[in-house]
């Protein structure tokens, strides 16, 4: 079975300072590794994912997140946040042998950017 | 596409009602999802369904929750009867499986059983 531990349930920044989102994986088998991202009110998004290949990711808004499997580690990060940003992060985790059928999320990350 | 139709948006019974949630996939989607958001347990995978077929319902509570997958464009999730502590957001989600976890979310049902 996996798990997925977020180290921080709420993450206050300022506009423009980098952040980093911490997650930590538990799993007996190969991975696939996700984040997610809540804003107020809806669903959830992909944000970014990993599935094989290169160990660092790219989101479309600036986003990165690097797979550590010695650390089993993927921590999520932003050279400089905006506003825009305040959300809730989830990071996931699927296993390779179901091909991502099963999706388990960690608790979450509050990201609060202040002006 | 519309993207994840859910219905209703929102909720409001009395404990011992029966609730049911509704969901349309996005078309094309064979995987189909449930997940409940609470404070207290975040987010829980409740039920999956593969082609229809539920494929892993570990996460359903207790008996008193069903889900149904009749035809590859709609479901239903039955909370019969409802209790206090079933209030929580129900998500639906599909994916083209094997996906790799990439999963489109509907905007969710807030439930909240008075």
């Amino acid at each position: 079975a996996q798990s997925v531990t977020q180290l921080d349930s709420q993450v206050p920044v300022f506009e423009e300072a980098p952040v980093e989102l911490r997650c930590n994986y538990s799993s007996s088998v190969s991975v696939y590794l996700f984040w997610y991202v809540q804003y107020p009110n809806q669903g959830l998004q992909l944000l970014l994912k990993y599935l094989s290949g290169s160990t660092l990711v790219e989101s479309i808004n600036g986003f990165e997140a690097e797979f550590n499997k010695s650390q089993t580690s993927f921590h999520l990060r932003k050279p400089s946040v905006h506003i825009s940003d305040t959300a809730e992060y989830f990071c996931a985790v699927s296993d390779r042998v179901s091909q991502g059928g099963k999706l388990i999320f960690g608790q979450g990350t509050e990201l609060s950017v202040k002006p | 596409d519309a993207g994840v139709i859910q219905s209703p948006r929102h909720e409001v019974t009395e404990m011992g009602q029966e609730v049911t949630l509704r969901c349309k996939p996005i078309s094309g989607h064979n995987s189909l999802f449930w997940y409940r958001q609470t404070m207290m347990r975040g987010l829980e995978l409740l039920i999956y369904f593969n082609n229809n077929v539920p494929i892993d319902d570990s996460g359903m509570p207790e008996d008193r929750f069903s889900a149904k997958m009749p035809n590859a464009s709609f479901s239903t999730l039955k909370i019969q009867p409802s209790e206090p502590r079933d209030s929580a957001v129900y998500f639906c989600a599909s994916s083209f499986y094997p996906a790799g976890g990439v999963l489109t979310f509907g905007a969710g049902s807030r439930l909240t059983v008075l």
